[in-house]
Order: structure tokens, then C-alpha cells, then sequence
């Protein structure tokens, strides 16, 4: 069964930094994209950032570049967000999701299978 | 940058057919695969078509894809009505500068 965890998310000051992790099992880690989307409270979905299999291909949100860097460990199962000088429009429930395929075009930006999400508050 | 719109509502009763459009600014409706998502309250989103016409196995053959190239748009279409198809739609595809891109979403009722 796969099973995407993500952690990390909590109270944050406006400006302050965090991560955001994703543990993955129940498949082979490193053949498929990973990606992360966002749901502002009472909104919709935001693709925020997607990673291909092996790290080499990556892109972001406008409303993320250069701030937020994704990365990922295909030794650990593991992706992360570090995200850098957050606003209040960033606060939103974080979702791990698997692309479908390896790569950023195609069926890697088919979101196959997602987490329960980390909840991030951006506030003063 | 493309952009995918979407009606915000769709009411209907159970038994009847609705049909969801997901209109592409942007970009070619052919040219990149669209998929779309169910979302029921508190829960994650799941697949209910990919590539523009797949059922993921599990999801029932009352939901199908289609585009129009005339209109480029992509539609969700659901026959049969039941009230768990209550929720949330949302269509999802990206650009040709790899970056993703969600419709708006459209909140189905069944009346």
C-alpha cells in the first residue's frame, strides 16, 4: 500500500523559515516524480513545486520561486520543502503527492496518490 | 503561464448527468495531458480521470473525460447522480514551462 507522511508544519512568524518532510513506502521511491500542492484554508488546490526521479529536473510556483526549495532523498524515501521568508497567503495544508511517472511532463504530473498533509500557520 | 477555469457550482439531482468544463487559456487542450480530482470534505483529493479519458481502476464508469479542441476545453462528465459524488472537482494539468496548474474547482450538489 503506499503511504505518503508528511510533518513538519506548525505556528510560523512571518519572514521565519521551515521544512516540510514526506516519508514514502510501499514503492520504489525513485521511479516517480513527487510534488508538492497546497489548499489554503476554505480554498482550492496550488501546485507549489515538483521534483523529477532522480533531483535533476525541478520547478516551482511563481508564487514560490525563490523562496521555497524542494529536495529529495531516494536513499530515505524522502521529500522535503524547505520553505524561506513565508507570507500569511502561504499558510495552507501541505500535501505530499506521487507523480504517476518519473518526470515533470506527462504522466509524472498525474498526482496519483496523496497524504493526509501538514497544516502550516503563518502568523504573528 | 496557462490558466484553467472552471464553474464554481454544478447542482443536480441524484439519478440526472452533470457535466463540469475546464476551460485552457494559454495552451493546447491535446498537448498535455489533463487530469481530474474528487475531493470530499476533510479527505485528500483522489484521481477520478487522467489523461484526459482514464478511469483509475476502482473509480465507477458513471464518471468520463472528454475534450473539445474547437472550445479548448476539457469536461468531467457524471451520469447517474449519487449523493456521494458530493464534493469538490477540480481539473489539473501543466504547461509547457513544466510548472502545474489547478482549475479553480466546482463544488457539486445533489439536490
Amino acid at each position: 500500500e503506499v503511504q505518503l507522511v508528511e510533518s513538519g508544519g506548525g505556528l510560523v512568524q512571518p519572514g521565519r523559515s521551515l521544512r516540510l518532510s514526506c516519508v514514502a513506502s510501499g514503492f520504489t521511491f525513485d521511479d516517480h516524480s513527487m510534488h508538492w500542492v497546497r489548499q489554503a484554508p476554505g480554498k482550492g488546490l496550488e501546485w507549489v513545486s515538483g521534483i523529477s526521479w532522480n533531483g535533476n529536473v525541478i520547478a516551482y510556483a511563481d508564487s514560490v520561486q525563490g523562496r521555497f526549495i524542494i529536495s529529495r532523498d531516494n536513499a530515505k524515501n524522502s521529500l522535503s520543502l524547505q520553505m524561506n521568508s513565508l507570507r500569511a497567503e502561504d499558510m495552507a495544508l501541505y500535501y505530499c503527492t506521487r507523480g504517476a511517472g518519473t518526470n515533470l511532463v506527462g504522466e509524472g504530473y498525474h498526482f496519483d496518490n496523496w497524504g493526509q498533509g501538514t497544516l502550516v500557520t503563518v502568523s504573528s | 503561464n496557462i490558466m484553467l477555469t472552471q464553474p464554481p457550482s454544478v447542482s443536480e439531482s441524484p439519478g440526472k448527468t452533470i457535466t463540469i468544463s475546464c476551460t485552457l487559456r494559454g495552451g493546447n487542450i491535446a498537448g498535455n495531458f489533463l487530469q481530474w480530482y474528487q475531493q470530499r470534505p476533510g479527505s485528500s483529493p483522489t484521481t477520478v480521470i487522467f489523461e484526459h479519458y482514464h478511469r483509475p481502476s476502482g473509480v465507477p464508469d458513471r464518471f468520463s473525460g472528454s475534450i473539445d479542441r474547437q472550445s479548448n476545453s476539457a469536461s468531467l462528465t457524471i451520469s447517474g447522480l449519487r449523493t456521494e459524488d458530493e464534493g469538490y472537482y477540480y481539473c489539473q494539468s501543466y504547461g509547457d514551462n513544466i510548472k502545474g496548474v489547478f482549475g479553480g474547482g466546482t463544488k457539486v450538489t445533489v439536490l
